[in-house]
């Protein structure tokens, strides 16, 4: 069964650059969410996608945008990019109807570093 | 909005010394909590969680006890290993912002031999 995965591992890019990072969520989930992980920080909710729309938003700004594909797939496009967004960006799946307190699986992550 | 204050880090021990790591939430209706581990070169995973007032979670000699009286998720183990040697995150859930974490700063411990 396998779990969730992320691409690209690492990735470096330009300031003003746009980045695309992707996910597949694990074997039977159907929801997506997104995180920013600053070093030495918690994990930041960015959005939540289920039924191909965002379904919450966390405070970013709208430079981030996503999408959710047919088969549940999903990413995360970041535009004009600033050093500031620096960070590990942690892909999440689950059950949109699945009981409260139910775990979310975390991916590996996407090391983005802009210089 | 919700939030999760975790004790200040980092937290240093030896082997078989005994574990709290504090965690207190602001939370509006009745959230989830749980703790995360983030282990060296791995990816976040569910250590325990509790869904309601008074449940404790426990898993791998870990235990948390919900206390909505005190707003509290204290994270605490009796004996630590090296092999405990990680980055945790205190999480809550539900409340106002359900299907949404929202993570503490996180707490790194380092056990020593």
């Amino acid at each position: 069964d396998a779990g969730v995965t992320q691409s690209p591992t690492h990735l470096i890019k330009t300031r003003g650059q746009q980045v695309t990072l992707r996910c597949s969520p694990k074997s039977g989930h159907d929801t997506v969410s997104w995180y920013q992980q600053a070093l030495g920080q918690g994990p930041q909710f960015i959005f939540q996608y289920y039924e191909e729309e965002e379904r919450q938003r966390g405070n970013f700004p709208d430079r981030f945008s996503g999408h959710q594909f047919p088969n549940y797939s999903s990413e995360l496009n970041v535009n004009a990019l600033l050093l500031g967004d620096s960070a590990l960006y942690l892909c999440a799946s689950s059950l949109k109807n699945r009981p409260l307190g139910s775990e979310q699986y975390f991916g590996p992550g996407t090391r983005l570093t802009v210089t | 909005g919700d939030s999760v204050t975790q004790m200040e880090g980092p937290v240093t021990l030896s082997e078989e010394a005994f574990l709290t790591i504090n965690c207190t939430y602001t939370a509006t209706g009745y959230p989830s909590l749980f703790w995360y581990v983030q282990y060296p070169g791995e990816g976040l995973q569910l250590l325990l969680k509790a869904t309601k007032a008074d449940d404790k979670g426990s898993n791998k000699g870990f235990e948390a006890t919900y206390r909505k009286e005190t707003t509290s998720f204290h994270l605490e183990k009796g004996s630590v290993q090296v092999s405990d040697s990680a980055v945790y995150f205190c999480v809550c859930t539900g409340g106002t912002s359900y299907g949404k974490l929202t993570f503490g700063q996180g707490t790194i411990l380092t056990v020593h031999p």
